[in-house]
């Protein structure tokens, strides 16, 4: 298995664009996890989804971002617009159990390192 | 609201030797504990995992515990290797809610 596949994996925009960033989660995994990392701040979970259901958005910065997760194979995060104090490193993760209680070991991507001009 | 405490300060300790790291925190009982590893550019990757009614739990070199009652568990790393460097994060699941909460995270440097 190829294991939770990020992009792209360097991302470097202006303030102002949007950026779409991109995770396949490992095949028959049923819960999905985007967290982003900073030196201040560490690894902060932004949203989950439970097959392809958004269970958890309260850790989303604000309506600037967004995800989605259209199947089971795929899901987006976007930022619109960009501002530099979003630059960071933000990770995909995936899931074998089916969420809620006992979610269990997570496999996480190399993650996207973002940085906003 | 939750907090997850980890020794800011990064680890030194010679090879060799046992390392020890701290996961403290307040204002939960989390239904489990994992630990996982991360090494500079790369994502995390879980180690273990131990369970409220769980005192203690070991994978070759490793060893978890968790007190409950204290709301800690401990890391231990014996007979450590210069490749153990690295930062490790504890993280904690809300059982009502299926979020996995990370710690900031303690840097280990061991010294041949």
């Amino acid at each position: 298995d190829a294991g939770v596949i990020q992009s792209p994996r360097h991302e470097v925009t202006e303030m102002g664009q949007e950026v779409t960033l991109r995770c396949k989660p490992i095949s028959g995994h049923n819960s999905l996890f985007w967290y982003r990392q900073t030196m201040m701040r560490g690894l902060e979970l932004l949203i989950y989804f439970n097959n392809n259901v958004p269970i958890d958005d309260s850790g989303m910065p604000e309506d600037r971002f967004s995800a989605k997760m259209p199947n089971a194979s795929f899901s987006t995060l976007k930022i619109q617009p960009s501002e530099p104090r979003d630059s960071a490193v933000y990770f995909c993760a995936s899931s074998p159990s089916g969420g809620g209680a006992n979610t269990g070991e997570l496999f996480f991507g190399e993650g996207s390192r973002l940085t906003v001009l | 609201s939750q907090k997850i405490e980890q020794n800011s300060e990064a680890l030194n300790i010679q090879e060799g030797k046992t390392a020890t790291l701290t996961c403290n925190y307040t204002n939960y009982s989390p239904a489990y504990l994992q630990w996982y590893r991360q090494d500079p550019g790369r994502g995390p990757v879980f180690l273990l995992l131990i369970r409220e009614n769980e005192k203690e739990k070991r994978k070759e070199r490793l060893k978890v515990t968790f007190d409950t009652t204290l709301k800690q568990s401990l890391f231990h790393i014996t007979a450590s290797q210069p490749a153990d460097s690295a930062t490790y994060l504890c993280a904690l699941e809300y059982s009502d809610t299926g979020k996995l909460i990370f710690g900031q995270g303690t840097t280990l440097q061991v010294k041949p």
